[in-house]
């Protein structure tokens, strides 16, 4: 099983709500990410889980929390977003290093976000 | 600082025929390099791998050809199908740092 999965996978929020983004992988993998992927560009990480532990974060605004309850789960708490943070946010995860990232990085299919 | 780049926005291929997609670095600490595949509305999908000991790495269709002087990669396709038709990003990474992705290169095969 390589499957990343993520949900949802459209959202619509207003910039004063609250939401959350989640993701799952079963593969026991031990790095999980966050990537924020606007059009026509590559995907920019976000932060990095190595052992449930943050080890990475691309100084990423305070409005986005991310959160590792477990090995298998990672989220991504969204708070009084910006229009401009309308992207598609794709999660991933691989084997993890010592230190930091791991090789391959298997993708979920991304949640599509809107910000009105 | 892009530091992987893709030069080639698109590429169109007569199915059957090889595909070459490209990719340049510029950062001599890169030491493993990936190609993902992505479709509309997914997420990218791993294909293919090589480590910057080796200078080629072949799995079945696919085979990527790295060019440690020039900073150099290429990922070839053959046969190319209409299946293969998707975006195509190169990323590159040193030690246990981040990925870094290019811009991607749009193939589209023509039946």
């Amino acid at each position: 099983d390589t499957e990343v999965t993520q949900t949802p996978k459209h959202l619509v929020m207003g910039m004063t709500n609250k939401k959350s983004l989640k993701c799952e992988q079963h593969m026991g993998h031990r790095a999980m990410y966050w990537y924020k992927q606007k059009a026509k560009k590559p995907p920019e990480l976000m932060f990095v889980y190595s052992y449930e532990k943050l080890s990475i974060n691309e100084s990423v605004p305070s409005r986005f929390s991310p959160e590792c309850p477990n090995s298998s789960l990672l989220n991504l708490h969204l708070h009084a977003l910006q229009p401009e943070d309308s992207a598609l946010y794709l999660c991933a995860s691989s084997q993890a290093l010592l230190g930091g990232a791991g090789y391959e990085q298997y993708f979920g299919p991304g949640t599509r976000l809107t910000v009105t | 600082d892009q530091q992987v780049k893709q030069n080639s926005p698109s590429l169109s291929v007569q199915e059957g025929r090889i595909s070459i997609l490209n990719c340049d670095y510029t950062n001599s600490m890169f030491d493993y390099f990936l190609w993902y595949k992505k479709y509309p509305a997914e997420g990218p999908t791993f294909l293919i791998s090589i480590s910057s000991i080796k200078d080629k790495n072949e799995d079945g269709r696919f085979t990527v050809f790295l060019n440690k002087s020039a900073k150099h990669l290429s990922l070839h396709i053959v046969p190319s199908q209409p299946g293969d038709s998707a975006v195509y990003f190169c990323a590159a990474k040193a030690g246990a740092n981040n990925l870094f992705f290019g811009t991607g290169t749009r193939l589209t095969v023509i039946p």
